[in-house]
């Protein structure tokens, strides 16, 4: 069973629009971290942010914010008045403390921000 | 403070033939993680080591190895290769913790490995 989906295989959204991308997980660990990675052409991954699953408030940071709710298994990620430079696929992943460091991420959206 | 560093970017092998990786993580990072990243599977562990230590491996067949060595530097090899690992091979490292969750990974460019 797929452990984290990001329903959203692509979104387009025009330049300074809001644009949300969805991720819901699914875990039996009482802990675990959540991220979100953000992937540009050149193939390397830039963390964004974590979340353990012990910290529920909401985050922002400049023109991002996550919203993690453990009731939907969602940790959502929200990007206000988007930008050309946003343009990229973005992952969410699961660590689990019984697995260890292993990653399992979405399948990814490819985020598109037309000027 | 220089980051992962994985070599060769690039590479283009027939099947049958086998390919070495080589990763280099960040100073003073101890754990070290394999990743395959391609269109129709997406990002899969291969493995993780940790202090030249297998500590966590994915669902891969033995043609996929690894190790790590004193310094921390990496390589994985994959033998008789077949035309469906053809991918990028991403290469992550973490300071460590024993045991457990490191917290985030810091991600390589990829080495795009090309089978024929």
């Amino acid at each position: 069973a797929q452990k984290v989906t990001q329903a959203q295989t692509e979104i387009s959204v025009v330049e300074k629009e809001d644009v949300t991308l969805d991720c819901v997980y699914e875990t039996r660990d009482t802990t675990y971290y959540l991220f979100w990675y953000k992937q540009p052409p050149s193939g390397e991954l830039v963390f964004l942010i974590r979340r353990n699953s012990f910290d529920e408030q909401n985050e922002i940071s400049g023109r991002y914010s996550w919203n993690f709710q453990k009731s939907t298994s969602s940790f959502n990620f929200t990007i206000t008045a988007s930008q050309v430079v946003d343009s990229a696929v973005y992952f969410c992943a699961l660590s689990e403390t019984t697995t260890g460091n292993q990653f399992y991420f979405g399948t990814g959206t490819s985020l598109t921000v037309i000027p | 403070k220089a980051g992962v560093t994985q070599t060769p970017r690039y590479l283009i092998k027939t099947r049958g033939q086998q390919v070495t990786l080589s990763c280099s993580p960040i100073s003073g990072h101890r754990s070290v993680s394999w990743y395959q990243q391609t269109p129709g599977q997406g990002l899969q562990f291969l493995f993780e080591y940790f202090s030249e230590t297998q500590r966590n491996k994915g669902n891969f067949p033995g043609r996929f190895s690894g190790r790590q060595f004193s310094n921390s530097r990496s390589e994985m090899n994959v033998s008789t290769l077949e035309l469906g690992d053809s991918a990028l091979y991403l290469c992550a490292s973490s300071p460590g913790l024993a045991g457990g969750p490191s917290g985030e990974l810091f991600f390589g460019e990829g080495s795009r490995l090309t089978v024929l």
